[in-house]
Parts: C-alpha cells; structure tokens; sequence
C-alpha cells in the first residue's frame, strides 16, 4: 500500500509556463483534495473531489485547474504559472479509518515544492 | 463552514503534558473534530478524532465538552520528537468530499 503518491517532489517554472502536478492513491477513497502551502503557513485549499466526476472549488481555486481522471487520480494544472503560486501542494484522499470510523479521515502525500521564478 | 481559532504557538519541556484548546463556535450536529499533526517537509498525518466527551487512543487524548463549542488536544508527556504543528478541523461525518479549513494551526515547540 503506498498511500498517497505525488509526482513531481520538486518543480521550477518560469512565469507563464504550465504544468500539471500528478496524484494517486491506492486506498479505494472516493473523496480527494489538492492544498497548497506556503512558509509559515497552514493549508489552503484549491480544489476538491467528492466522488469520480465530480469537482469543486475550494478557498483559492485561481489560477489552477483539476481533473479526476478516474477513482485512483486526481491532477492539479496551472496553466500560466506566475510567482504567487510558489509553494508546498499537497494532494490528499479521505475516507474511513477503520470498518465502522463515524467520519473520514484524510491521507496525505509528501507534497511537491514548486518554486516560480 | 464551522471555523477554528487555536492559538498560534505553544512552548512545553520533555516529559510534560500539553494541552492545545480549539474554539469552533459554529459547530453543526453532523460535524466530528479531527486533529491532525503536521512535521517540516510532510503532510499532516491524522492524530486523534471525536464526537463528544472524551477519546483517547495509543497517541493522544481529545476533550469535548457538552456544548462542543471547543475541544481540547492533550498529549501527555511530550518529547522532542512532538515540535510540529497542529491542526484542529471540523467536518461533516462520512463521505468526505467536503471543504475543509485547516487554518494556521498551532506551532508546539518542545525544549529539552
């Protein structure tokens, strides 16, 4: 079981490039989430993903799309990428501890540090 | 969306208990209190999670009382190794897929 899995770790891009920040679990979780953490900072949320096919927008979705591209994956896009959006992401999936847990629980990867020059 | 206030940092010495009080005031029925851990360079990791009253596992006790208007984080005879962060979140019970406000959590530094 591997868990979360992010790819890249690590990522520089110059203002206006894109990218798309990969993500997979392997816990059969139906709910994912992509954050974004900057120094010193808690957890904000860009987008999440209740079940396959659907999406929703979280606290500070701009400047970021996402596709759930089947139950496992969950990619997160920045189409031109600018300094702001330098910082930790975070993928993550949710779903019940143990047989009978009374709320989910999330699961998080390592993250991917991009840095936006 | 029920938010969290916890304080922005706490100091403790190895071998004490710490206690980290989340305030959420606007706490739904549905909602449970989770409390996740956070170390440099990681993702948070789940610590410990309720409904009401008292839960304690392997790892940590969690206190809330009758009005569920706060909860409190106990971790007893803390080490070195427990300086992270600390995060206080409320949720709605299963199936995920809702938003989730981590806020700026509670920095534990524990000193030799």
């Amino acid at each position: 079981n591997a868990g979360v899995t992010q790819t890249p770790k690590f990522q520089v891009l110059k203002t206006g490039q894109s990218m798309t920040l990969q993500c997979a679990q392997d816990m059969n979780h139906n709910s994912m989430y992509w954050y974004r953490q900057d120094p010193g900072m808690g957890l904000r949320l860009i987008y999440y993903s209740a079940s396959e096919g659907t999406t929703d927008k979280g606290e500070v979705p701009n400047g970021y799309n996402v596709s759930r591209l089947n139950k496992r994956e969950f990619s997160l896009r920045l189409e031109s990428a600018a300094p702001s959006q330098t910082s930790v992401y975070f993928c993550a999936s949710s779903g019940l501890q143990w047989e009978g847990a009374p709320a989910d629980t999330q699961y998080f990867g390592p993250g991917t540090r991009l840095t936006v020059l | 969306l029920a938010k969290t206030t916890q304080p922005i940092s706490m100091d403790s010495y190895e071998g004490q208990e710490v206690n980290i009080t989340c305030s959420h005031n606007n706490i739904a029925t549905n909602d449970y209190i989770t409390w996740y851990q956070q170390f440099p360079s990681q993702g948070p990791r789940f610590i410990i999670q309720g409904y009401k009253t008292k839960v304690t596992n392997e790892v940590a006790s969690l206190f809330i009382p009758a009005d569920r208007k706060s909860s409190t984080l106990s971790l007893p005879r803390v080490s070195l190794s427990d300086t992270a962060v600390y995060y206080c979140l409320v949720g709605d019970r299963r199936g995920g897929g809702f938003k989730t406000i981590f806020g700026a959590g509670t920095r534990l530094f524990v000193k030799a």
